[in-house]
């Protein structure tokens, strides 16, 4: 079985100023890794996704993130965080081997303030 | 990117009705789609998967007969929350998958928020 850890809840930020959100993952199998943003009272949106090569992924909004098989990690980051970017966000893995069924972890609410 | 829609987006009903949502994928197909359900600040809960002409999928602890699921074609799965009372308000979410090239990727519906009196 798999499982996600996402080691903060709640991230206040700056606006402007940079944010990493924290994603740790157990799988005794290869994984695909995904980050989702929801907006309050609305559905998850794709911000980016790793599936295979450059562990370096960037996504929408100027977001990426960096897949790290060691330390099995899939942090995301924003160099410059706007008002807009206020979200809860969920990192999430599925497994071939699962019917590609999603996993996800706590979320992490992030509040940027002005 | 692959579009997921939900109808309707909020519901109010009073206990001990039933209540229908629907899920489609508006520009691709899907054999499989799967519904969650999201308390206030938490995570996305798996109810069950949705499977094109058979029998859907629980997870373990999700009573099969409250949440009546069919996927009636490749493009609708409705979730029905039969004799609903008010520990059955929730968010209703449901996710489709699409073809990415290496594996499938979900899209998600703008879900369903459900207020039982």
């Amino acid at each position: 079985a798999q499982s996600v850890t996402q080691l903060d809840s709640q991230v206040p930020v700056f606006e402007e100023a940079p944010v990493e959100l924290r994603c740790n993952y157990s799988s005794s199998v290869s994984v695909y890794l995904f980050w989702y943003v929801q907006y309050p009272n609305q559905g998850l949106q794709l911000l980016l996704k790793y599936l295979s090569g450059s562990t370096l992924v960037k996504g929408i909004n100027g977001f990426e993130a960096e897949f790290n098989k060691s330390q099995t990690s899939f942090h995301l980051r924003k160099p410059s965080v706007h008002i807009s970017d206020t979200a809860e966000y969920f990192c999430a893995v599925s497994v071939k081997a699962a019917g590609n069924k999603l996993t996800f972890g706590g979320g992490t609410r992030v509040l940027v303030k002005p | 990117g692959a579009v997921v829609s939900q109808h309707p987006s909020w519901v109010i009903c009073k206990s001990g009705t039933s209540v229908k949502i629907e899920c489609r994928s508006l520009d691709f197909q899907a054999t499989t789609m799967f519904w969650y359900r999201q308390f206030p600040k938490q995570s996305l809960m798996l109810m069950a998967t949705s499977n094109e002409g058979s029998k859907a999928t629980y997870e373990q602890g999700v009573e099969k007969d409250k949440f009546l699921i069919n996927h009636a074609s490749l493009t609708l799965s409705t979730l029905t929350v039969t004799s609903a009372h008010p520990e059955d308000s929730s968010f209703y979410i449901c996710s489709a998958p699409a073809w990415t090239g290496a594996t499938d990727t979900q899209y998600f519906g703008p879900g369903t928020r459900l207020t039982v009196l």
